[in-house]
């Protein structure tokens, strides 16, 4: 098993622009998330997945969108990048969302 | 809404000595979970709490919960280098799909 992997691992953008940040799971895992991690701040959930074709938001869901086609694949999309998205992006999956989380290795996100 | 608070942010140690972490969580919340991070690395698990009263641990580390206190520690026993990282505790919302995370405890463990 591959586990949680995320694609790119490191990405500069221009603000204004726009990418997709890629993660998929192959544990057959009902629950994916999507966080960032910024300095001083723990891990903050920007939205979640309970299953392909379910999302909802998390705490810092504005600038973000998200869709799941599949139980595999969950990616985040940053509509128009702007500096205050510079951050490191972490995807999550589990069984169920109260279940322990196994993360991906993360996206460093920067906006120039 | 769910708030989580860690205490202290920043920890160091000398190897050998025992110290515990605090993790403070504002609502009912009936899981509580341990993870820890390595400089410019993922998260990975340690513990998940279940219930009032629950104890778990794993080599040097033991987490203990009180949901009446909505209190959680982590308490480290002689110390080793290879424990320095940051530890987070976390805890699920009202739905239990929403995680809130602590700021994170950076713990440094020097000879």
């Amino acid at each position: 098993n591959a586990g949680v992997t995320q694609t790119p691992k490191f990405q500069v953008l221009k603000t204004g622009q726009s990418m997709t940040l890629q993660c998929a799971q192959d544990m057959n895992h009902e629950y994916m998330s999507w966080y960032r991690q910024d300095p001083g701040m723990g891990l903050r959930l920007i939205h979640y997945s309970v299953g392909a074709g379910i999302t909802d938001q998390g705490e810092v869901p504005n600038g973000y969108n998200v869709s799941r086609s599949t139980t595999e694949d969950f990616p985040l999309r940053l509509l128009s990048a702007a500096p205050s998205q510079t951050s490191v992006y972490f995807c999550a999956s589990s069984y169920l969302g109260r279940d322990t989380q196994y993360f991906g290795p993360g996206t460093r996100l920067l906006v120039l | 809404e769910l708030k989580v608070e860690q205490n202290p942010l920043f920890l160091s140690m000398q190897e050998g000595k025992n110290y515990t972490i605090y993790c403070n969580y504002s609502t009912t919340s009936d899981r509580l979970y341990w993870y820890r991070q390595d400089p410019g690395k993922s998260l990975e698990s340690l513990f998940v709490l279940l219930s009032n009263g629950a104890v778990k641990q794993e080599g040097r580390l033991m987490a203990s919960l009180d949901t009446k206190a909505r209190l959680s520690t982590l308490h480290i026993t002689a110390a080793v280098h290879d424990l320095s990282a940051t530890y987070f505790c976390a805890a699920t919302g009202y739905n239990n799909n929403d995680m809130r995370f602590g700021a994170g405890t950076r713990l440094t463990v020097k000879p």
